[in-house]
């Protein structure tokens, strides 16, 4: 019953690429976020999705691009994978409430860009 | 200036010791802090959520959010070495903001 999940967790791939990570969550939350943490441990936000909308759209290369199928689901596609891409990145939900704003995070998706 | 200042560690302490962790900020309009833990090659798990200044316990862990000087703090009492991870801070503005601010983390070990 994992809460917050992405596949795949490893991905290796060659400069130029085009990859996918997808990331599902079953607790019912109205909006998920992309995060990209490089190797200082630093967690940069990069989209957020909020019933499917995008609200938060940081300054990053258009060679990113999220999907929301639905609110359950947010996936990340990059093209043209470059050598600085590589870095874990987590998916994360939260459900949107005058009071509350934690966020629950994925195990993550380790890409790295030969 | 960036917007949360955390001091990345490493810390390392004796088993059974009492730990200070902190993070100053500089934007006055958070109201929301959080603590969250995230061991070696997992994701980050919310510990403790607080909202504006005051105490909150939970069992071992004690956070504290002074909002006059704009610093928070995670106290850890009796550390074990399954306290052994990176704690990172992490704040919001709220009211309707949903973006976190976090902090670069501190990674802390806890020697048996």
């Amino acid at each position: 019953d994992t809460a917050v999940s992405q596949t795949p967790k490893y991905l290796v791939t060659q400069m130029g690429n085009d990859k996918s990570i997808k990331c599902e969550q079953n607790l019912g939350h109205d909006t998920m976020y992309w995060y990209k943490q490089d190797s200082k441990k630093f967690l940069k936000i990069m989209f957020s999705y909020n019933n499917k909308e995008l609200i938060i759209n940081e300054t990053v290369p258009n060679r990113f691009s999220p999907k929301s199928p639905d609110k359950a689901h947010l996936n990340l596609h990059i093209n043209s994978l470059e050598l600085g891409d590589s870095a874990v990145y987590f998916c994360a939900s939260s459900q949107a409430r005058a009071w509350s704003y934690e966020q629950y995070f994925g195990p993550g998706t380790r890409l790295t860009v030969t | 200036q960036k917007e949360v200042e955390q001091d990345p560690g490493p810390l390392s302490v004796p088993e059974g010791a009492i730990v200070s962790l902190n993070c100053t900020y500089s934007n006055s309009a958070f109201q929301y802090f959080m603590w969250y833990r995230q061991y070696s090659r997992k994701g980050p798990e919310l510990l403790m959520y607080t909202y504006s200044s005051g105490n909150k316990e939970d069992g071992r862990f004690t956070a504290q959010v002074d909002k006059s000087s704009k610093y928070i703090s995670l106290f850890i009492r009796d550390s074990q070495p399954s306290d052994s991870a990176t704690y990172l801070c992490a704040m919001s503005a709220g009211a309707g903001s949903y973006q976190l601010t976090f902090g670069k983390g501190t990674k802390l070990s806890v020697i048996p």
